[in-house]
């Protein structure tokens, strides 16, 4: 157990549609991290956020967008959804915000029919 | 940008066998680190590298730092079925010194 707490662990909706995802990081941990992964493919960076604030983005759609609550706990929302943002989405959390070992949680599926 | 490269991406072996999986950076790295992610899994942190050309061993599995820092190999000797998974190298990079995660090698163990 990572400590790292996601929900749902599954989500089925429609192109169209609006979801939110949830984070809880592991005690202690200031630092947010969500990644987007494909079938097969490697972890994409999505966003990071630190202590409350928007750290570091990497390639992350206009129609995503996150932020991290006074109680660390993070959201994912995405938007306009098209069939090609299925996948997994990990949020993971670290200590600090740079560069320290990240914990994941299990992920969130997400299937777009 | 910077990038983390890895090869092979994929490798089959039969249980027995050793296995090697390189991690090559555009940049120097001040510490790699390695993560496994087993098939329906989440990646899980391994292990920390941090010295120029630092070897750390975990039972079966052998972890190498290169000496230039750009560089990093993880050796797994005798593999096992539960060695199955894939292997991510990251290090910190860019502007913000945010994790930037090698492409991945896929090990699968064939019994």
């Amino acid at each position: 157990d990572s400590g790292v707490t996601q929900t749902p662990k599954h989500l089925i909706t429609a192109t169209g549609q609006r979801v939110t995802l949830r984070c809880s990081p592991r005690s202690g941990d200031l630092s947010v991290y969500w990644y987007q992964q494909s079938l097969d493919q490697g972890l994409q960076f999505l966003i990071q956020y630190y202590n409350g604030e928007e750290r570091a983005k990497g390639n992350i759609l206009e129609r995503f967008s996150a932020q991290q609550f006074p109680d660390l706990h993070s959201e994912l929302n995405l938007s306009s959804l098209e069939l090609g943002d299925s996948a997994l989405y990990f949020c993971a959390s670290s200590v600090g915000d740079s560069g320290q070992p990240q914990h994941f949680g299990d992920g969130t599926r997400l299937s777009i029919l | 940008g910077q990038q983390v490269m890895q090869i092979p991406q994929y490798q089959h072996v039969q249980e027995g066998e050793d296995f090697t999986t390189y991690c090559n950076s555009s940049t120097t790295l001040s510490n790699i680190q390695w993560y496994k992610q087993r098939p329906g899994g989440h990646p899980v942190f391994l292990i920390q590298l941090v010295k120029s050309g630092e070897v750390k061993k975990q039972k079966r599995l052998t972890f190498q730092f290169g000496e230039a820092k750009k560089n990093s190999s993880l050796h797994i000797t005798a593999t096992q079925t539960t060695d199955v998974g894939t292997y991510f190298c990251a290090g910190p990079g860019g502007a913000t010194n945010k994790l930037i995660f090698g492409t991945g090698t896929l090990l699968a163990v064939q019994p």
